[in-house]
Parts: C-alpha cells; sequence; structure tokens
C-alpha cells in the first residue's frame, strides 16, 4: 500500500520557468491537500480539493494553480517561477469522517528556485 | 492573532525521561479537532494523535498521551520514556469553523534526545 506519492521528491528551476508537481493517493481518499513548508514555520495551506473536479484556495495560494481531474490526484502547478516559492511542497489527503479528519501525507518535493 | 502557539522552539531531554510538548489554541468555535504530528530527519509527517473538543477523555496513543486543558485552551503532548527515535519536530494543528475546517499548524518544536 503507497498510501500518498509525490514526485519529484527534488526539483530545481530558474526564475519565470513553469513546472507541475503530482501527488497520488490509492486511499480512496475524498479530500486532498497542497502545503508548503518553510525553515522554522508550520505548513501553509497553498489550495485544496474536496472531490474530483473541485479546488479551492487556501492560506497561500498565490502564485499556484492546481487540478483534481481524477479523485487519486492532485496536481500542482507553478506557472512562472519565483525565489519565494522555494520550499519543501507537501500533499496530503484525508477522507472526511467528520471531526477527526486526519490528513496523511506525502514525502515532500523540496523545490529550490534560483 | 496566531491561532496555534508553541512556545518551546527547541527542547532536550534525557532518554527514557518523560517530556511535555506545549501547545497552545484560539478559537471561538466550540467544536474543533486537535492534532499532534511528528516530522523526522527524513522528512514526512507522521500523524500521532487527536483530540476533539469535545471528547471527556484524554486522548492516548501507546507511549503518546494528549494534556487536553480546554479552558486553558492548550494541547500538550506528553510523550512518556522517551526513546532515541522520537527525535524530531513535532507539530501542533488544528482545524475549526473559523478555518473552514482546514488545519491550521503552529511552528512546531525540534525535540533532541540525549542518550
Amino acid at each position: 500500500n503507497a498510501g500518498v506519492t509525490q514526485t519529484p521528491k527534488f526539483r530545481v528551476l530558474k526564475t519565470g520557468q513553469s513546472m507541475t508537481l503530482l501527488c497520488a493517493q490509492d486511499m480512496n481518499h475524498e479530500y486532498m491537500y497542497w502545503y508548503r513548508q518553510d525553515p522554522g514555520m508550520g505548513l501553509r495551506l497553498i489550495h485544496y480539493s474536496v472531490g474530483e473536479g473541485t479546488t479551492a484556495k487556501g492560506e497561500v495560494p498565490d502564485g499556484y494553480n492546481v487540478s483534481r481531474l481524477k479523485k487519486q490526484n492532485f496536481l500542482l502547478g507553478l506557472e512562472s517561477a519565483a525565489p519565494s516559492q522555494t520550499s519543501v511542497y507537501f500533499c496530503a489527503s484525508s477522507y472526511p469522517t467528520g471531526k477527526t479528519d486526519t490528513q496523511y501525507f506525502g514525502p515532500g518535493t523540496r523545490l529550490t528556485v534560483l | 492573532a496566531q491561532k496555534i502557539t508553541q512556545t518551546q522552539p527547541g527542547m532536550f531531554v534525557q532518554e527514557k525521561e518523560a517530556v511535555t510538548l506545549d501547545c497552545t489554541y484560539d478559537t471561538s468555535d466550540q467544536s474543533y479537532g486537535l492534532f499532534w504530528y511528528k516530522q523526522p530527519s527524513s522528512g514526512e509527517m507522521i500523524f500521532l494523535i487527536y483530540q476533539g473538543s469535545y471528547d471527556e477523555q484524554n486522548a492516548t496513543e501507546g507511549r503518546y498521551s494528549l494534556n487536553f486543558q480546554k479552558a486553558r485552551k492548550s494541547a500538550n503532548l506528553v510523550i512518556s520514556a522517551s526513546q532515541l527515535g522520537d527525535s524530531a519536530m513535532y507539530f501542533c494543528a488544528m482545524r475549526d469553523m473559523d478555518s473552514n475546517y482546514q488545519l491550521i499548524w503552529g511552528a512546531g518544536t525540534k525535540l533532541i534526545i540525549k542518550p
């Protein structure tokens, strides 16, 4: 059981380049999330999805776009990367069981923008 | 205002001792959930324990327990009989109606267990 997987694990971009991060989960979870983690800070929510074909903005959505075309996949896109987007990106998924709704995380993608 | 506050940026604890990691939160919602996650140096986020605001008992999961004091708005994580493998970052998080039921995270506490 793979759980939540993320590709790639590492990436270096130049300012202005674009890229897509892929998140996949095999737990049949309805909800999926993209977070970023910067040094000395907790996770901040970028975008999330409560089901196939739906997305919503989180705390820090600017500069990112997402798509949830299939239930098991959640894509995070950077159209024009900036050095401020250097961070570790985590994907998570959860099944809406009410209050509990525990999120399960992927291993993270370390992105550096030069 | 910060919704989740973890006042201990770092802690050193002797192996086999118990350790308490502090977490205070701020919410006007009556129904909310509190979570603790562990992040080892390898980077993954591991769910440890959950406490619901209406749960009458403090949550426990093996060596982890949550000291939930609702009136003080605190949800401290207690690790009993600490082990070297407990060295990691620990994050407290909360979800409530104000946050549209999305997790709001504290800045974390770095715990180092000394042999």
